[in-house]
């Protein structure tokens, strides 16, 4: 399995600003994925990032909230836009898992928004 | 009602008790089946992954799938005070040899004690 680290582990931001998370993977993969987990919910996919097109959004997510980066194949990058409190959650991004169609998550990136 | 229901738990259990976790989904074109493990402040790490119907067992884990009745399960047999943490239950329906949208449960909180 792929290791993925992301960064940053934490943080605690202002209403209103942005946030750039950073997922680096050890090693090539076509198809990358941003989730979301939130107390006590399922975790929800808000893009999928393959690299050399746009991202492909899930419904109730949109660019201009969420751009997504995937500049080349081991790396993208996921901000959270003009933040407010309900953007407080779990940031997730996960890499195909190849023929298995499985998927392996990274650390995530813990978000508060005060 | 959401595509996969999960009880959110919490489950407690004492050490060497074999613990059973459930899931339900109603979306029949569900093919692939995956169980997680998530510890506290971590990702969510693959345990099993199961095809179709059947079983799977892999150490003191085995996974059942009975697309008949819409329901999948994880046995741990032996439990130990290190199986502590959210299991989250996930499918995928097509194969894209790179990687799906998995469909997650919520989750339920498992805690052993000595």
């Amino acid at each position: 399995s792929a290791v993925i680290s992301q960064k940053p582990s934490r943080d605690i931001c202002q209403r209103g600003t942005s946030l750039t998370i950073q997922c680096q993977v050890d090693s090539q993969v076509t198809m990358m994925f941003w989730y979301r987990q939130q107390p006590g919910q399922s975790l929800t996919l808000i893009a999928t990032a393959n690299q050399g097109s746009e991202a492909t959004y899930e419904s109730g997510f949109v660019i201009d909230k969420f751009p997504i980066s995937r500049p080349n194949l081991t790396f993208s990058t996921l901000t959270v836009s003009n933040m407010s409190p309900e953007d407080s959650s779990i940031y997730l991004c996960s890499v195909g898992g190849g023929a298995t169609d499985t998927q392996y998550f990274g650390p995530g990136t813990r978000l508060t928004v005060l | 009602q959401k595509e996969v229901e999960q009880d959110p738990g919490p489950l407690s259990v004492p050490e060497g008790a074999i613990v059973s976790l459930n899931c339900t989904y109603s979306n029949s074109a569900f093919q692939y089946f995956m169980w997680y493990r998530q510890y506290s402040r971590k990702g969510p790490e693959l345990l099993m992954y199961t095809y179709s119907s059947g079983n799977k067992e892999d150490g003191r884990f085995t996974a059942q799938v009975d697309k008949s009745s819409k329901y999948i399960s994880l046995f741990i047999r032996d439990s130990q005070p290190s199986d502590s943490a959210t299991y989250l239950c996930a499918m995928s329906g097509i194969l894209t040899g790179g990687g799906n949208k998995l469909t997650f449960g919520t989750g339920t909180q498992l805690k052993v004690e000595l």
